[in-house]
C-alpha cells in the first residue's frame, strides 16, 4: 500500500536556528498537504501544494513540492518556541477512495 | 462557532466493554473521518463518512464501526474493547470528500486507555 515516509522522527533545536523535515510518498501525489500540531493539540491544517516544483511561503515557513511530485519539505527560518510541536505531510490515497494518508511525522522541540 | 466536539476528552475503559466516541462538527461539511494516532505511527484512517448515510472503512477498521445518520454527527463505536485500542482519537470534517484535496478539520481528541 502506498506509504508516506518523514524523517528525521525527532529534531531538537536551539531558537535562532533553522529546521527542515522532508516527506516521500511511495506513489505520485496529486497535491500535498502540511499539518502543525502542537503538544496535546490536533492537527491544524498550514498549507496545500499542488503543482511541481512549487514553493510556498508563509512568514519563516518555507514548503516545497518536488518535481516528480512524490516529495515535499517543509524549512523553517530562525526558530522560535513557538513553532514546537509535530509536523505532519499528507496526501491523497489512491488506494482508499482518494482520503488522506498522513505521514509519520516530525517532532520539534525548540529550547532557549 | 465551536467546530468540531468530541466526547469524553478521556475514558479509561476495561477490556471488552463497549463504548462509543462522539462526534460533532457544525460547520456543514459533507465528509467526516475517525483517526487514531499512536506514537511513531502518525495518523491511521478508521472509518469515513463522505456523506450523510455513507460510510466507508479506512485504513484500521477492524474493532470500530460507524454510522452517518445526518450530516452533524459520527459516532465511533468499540464493541469489544481490547488494550489494543488504548490511542487518542480524532474525529475530522473536510468540506467535500473526494479526491483528498479538501483541507480537513480536526476535533480536540478524545483519549482512551483500554486496561
Amino acid at each position: 500500500g502506498q506509504q508516506v515516509m518523514q524523517i528525521p522522527q525527532y529534531q531538537h533545536v536551539q531558537e535562532g536556528e533553522d529546521f527542515t523535515t522532508y516527506c516521500n510518498s511511495s506513489t505520485t501525489l496529486s497535491n500535498i498537504q502540511w499539518y502543525k500540531q502542537r503538544p496535546g493539540g490536533h492537527p491544524v491544517f498550514l498549507i496545500q501544494l499542488v503543482k511541481s516544483g512549487e514553493v510556498k511561503k508563509q512568514k519563516r515557513l518555507t514548503f516545497q513540492f518536488g518535481e516528480a511530485k512524490k516529495n515535499s519539505s517543509l524549512h523553517i527560518t530562525a526558530t522560535q518556541t513557538t513553532d514546537v510541536g509535530t509536523y505532519f505531510c499528507a496526501g491523497p490515497n489512491t488506494g482508499t477512495a482518494s482520503k488522506l494518508t498522513f505521514g509519520t511525522g516530525t517532532r520539534l522541540q525548540v529550547t532557549l | 462557532i465551536a467546530g468540531i466536539t468530541q466526547a469524553p476528552t478521556s475514558q479509561i475503559l476495561a477490556a471488552g466493554r463497549r463504548m462509543t466516541l462522539r462526534c460533532t462538527q457544525d460547520m456543514r461539511h459533507n465528509a467526516m473521518y475517525w483517526y487514531r494516532q499512536d506514537l511513531g505511527l502518525g495518523l491511521r484512517l478508521i472509518h469515513y463518512s463522505n456523506t450523510a448515510g455513507t460510510t466507508g472503512k479506512g485504513e484500521v477498521p477492524d474493532g470500530y464501526s460507524v454510522s452517518r445518520a445526518n450530516t452533524d454527527d459520527f459516532p465511533l463505536t468499540l464493541a469489544s474493547a481490547v488494550p489494543s485500542q488504548t490511542s487518542v482519537y480524532f474525529c475530522a470534517s473536510s468540506d467535500t470528500g473526494g479526491g483528498g484535496s479538501d483541507e480537513q478539520f480536526f476535533g480536540p481528541g478524545t483519549r482512551l486507555t483500554v486496561l
